[in-house]
């Protein structure tokens, strides 16, 4: 009974692979987010999504996108992943723009290699 | 551009002792003050948050101290616990739009015995 689940936990990849992490949450919760922590725990918002509008955080590379197939999913896809995009990916979700209701998933720890 | 700076990056208090990390941010336009708790190889989980219409919020052993004028909030962990040891976040919003979260850079709390 997992609120928000995030798979794989953990993610080797070769650099220029493309790969996608998903995110579920069964909380019913009507926006998702993706959050990147780097090696020095800085966590960095990527994307807010919810069934009317995704904003993207203009430092992110256009490599990395959103889909959402349903208000519960919000999977993260990257192109041509680089060295530099190892870290750990959080999928996160809120009631509407409700940020005093974040629920954060475990994580996926991404390394490039 | 970092909009909410934290400090300390790290901290070792002993058990019994109180910790304290402290935040500062420049947008005026914030209105709510969370504080998250990471333990390793978990999300971060919402700890205690306040909105500037009070200077303090207590919550347990958890108090946040918030100085409108002086644009800085604190937490506050009273009689510290080797369970409390983790990586603790601030974060400030201000609700319009995405209410994107703008976490600090994080402080690692170790309590020792």
């Amino acid at each position: 009974d997992t609120a928000v689940s995030q798979t794989p936990k953990y993610l080797v990849t070769q650099m220029g692979n493309d790969k996608s992490i998903k995110c579920e949450q069964n909380l019913g919760h009507d926006t998702m987010y993706w959050y990147k922590q780097d090696s020095k725990k800085f966590l960095k918002i990527m994307f807010s999504y919810n069934n009317k509008e995704l904003i993207i955080n203009e430092t992110v590379p256009n490599r990395f996108s959103p889909k959402s197939p349903d208000k519960a999913h919000l999977n993260l896809h990257i192109n041509s992943l680089e060295l530099g995009d190892s870290a750990v990916y959080f999928c996160a979700s809120s009631q509407e723009w409700a940020v005093y209701g974040y629920t954060f998933g475990s994580g996926t720890r991404l390394t490039v290699v | 551009q970092q909009q909410v700076k934290q400090s300390p990056q790290s901290l070792i208090v002993q058990k019994g002792g109180i910790s304290i990390i402290n935040c500062a941010y420049e947008n005026t336009a914030f209105d709510y003050f969370p504080w998250y708790q990471q333990f390793p190889g978990k999300g971060p989980a919402l700890l205690i948050a306040i909105r500037p219409d009070v200077s303090e919020k207590k919550e347990g052993r958890f108090t946040i101290s918030f100085n409108k004028s002086a644009k800085q909030f604190s937490l506050h962990i009273m009689d510290s616990q080797p369970g409390d040891s983790a990586t603790y976040f601030c974060a400030a919003t201000d609700q319009t739009g995405a209410n994107n979260l703008f976490f600090g850079t994080g402080t690692r709390l170790t309590v020792i015995p």
